[in-house]
């Protein structure tokens, strides 16, 4: 089947830092890779789409400059989180999606805790 | 926008019992697609079956089955004979079809119990 694999699984670090989340598709190509955000107890906000080679694509509310995004390969893509902060704590998923699958198969997905 | 909405927080069903989870949503596209995740305490999302809305033909995966009515934007999962193992919560989702870069709009959830 179609594996995604997300690292690191959990991560904390201080206030004011970068942390990066990585995000691979290990047995095909990922056209489209999306980034999810969710908080306890509540369900999956789609942060943004991202598709090899281009810029990602936001939803509405996200800062993008906050919330770096790179899909450099049909392999992997990266989200950094930029100057984080305590309120960016949260648990973040990836998936990935083939060209000729109708849906996307999760990563793990990674807690973040910032302190 | 479109929209999906999950009114039960919670369900409990007895072991070997059926329980049926709800499901509604809003759009405006004719053509997409409708899910259903199951998401246990490790938090990996599993898919748990798809529908297609264009077909007519309700989705089965052995015990679990979905009452889709296009009509009523209503998509319920169906869970027979329940089993311990299907305890987590579940989420309804809905993307586009087409155009290969719309990601999921999910409700916000049903926990589910089995009661052994």
């Amino acid at each position: 089947g179609a594996v995604v694999s997300q690292h690191p699984s959990r991560v904390i670090c201080k206030s004011g830092t970068s942390v990066k989340i990585e995000c691979r598709s290990l047995d095909f190509q990922a056209t489209t890779m999306f980034w999810y955000r969710q908080f306890p107890k509540q369900s999956l906000m789609l942060m943004a789409t991202s598709n090899e080679g281009s810029k990602a694509t936001y939803e509405q509310g996200v800062e993008k400059d906050k919330f770096l995004i790179n899909h450099a390969s049909l392999t992997l893509s990266t989200l950094t989180v930029t100057s984080a902060h305590p309120e960016d704590s949260s648990f973040y998923i990836c998936s990935a999606r083939g060209s000729w699958a109708t849906e996307a198969f999760f990563g793990q997905g990674t807690r973040l805790t910032v302190v | 926008a479109q929209t999906v909405t999950q009114s039960q927080p919670e369900m409990s069903v007895q072991e070997a019992e059926t329980v049926t989870l709800s499901c509604t949503y809003d759009t405006s596209e004719s053509d997409y697609y409708l899910f259903w995740y199951k998401q246990p305490p490790s938090r990996q999302m599993i898919l748990v079956i798809r529908q297609e809305a264009y077909k007519q033909q309700n989705a089965t995966e052995n015990r679990f089955s979905v009452n889709f009515q296009k009509a009523a934007k209503s998509f319920s999962l169906k869970i027979s004979d329940s089993q311990l193992g299907d305890a987590a919560m579940y989420f309804c989702a809905y993307r586009i079809s087409g155009g290969g870069a719309d990601g999921l709009t999910f409700g916000k959830g049903t926990h589910l119990i089995i009661q052994p």
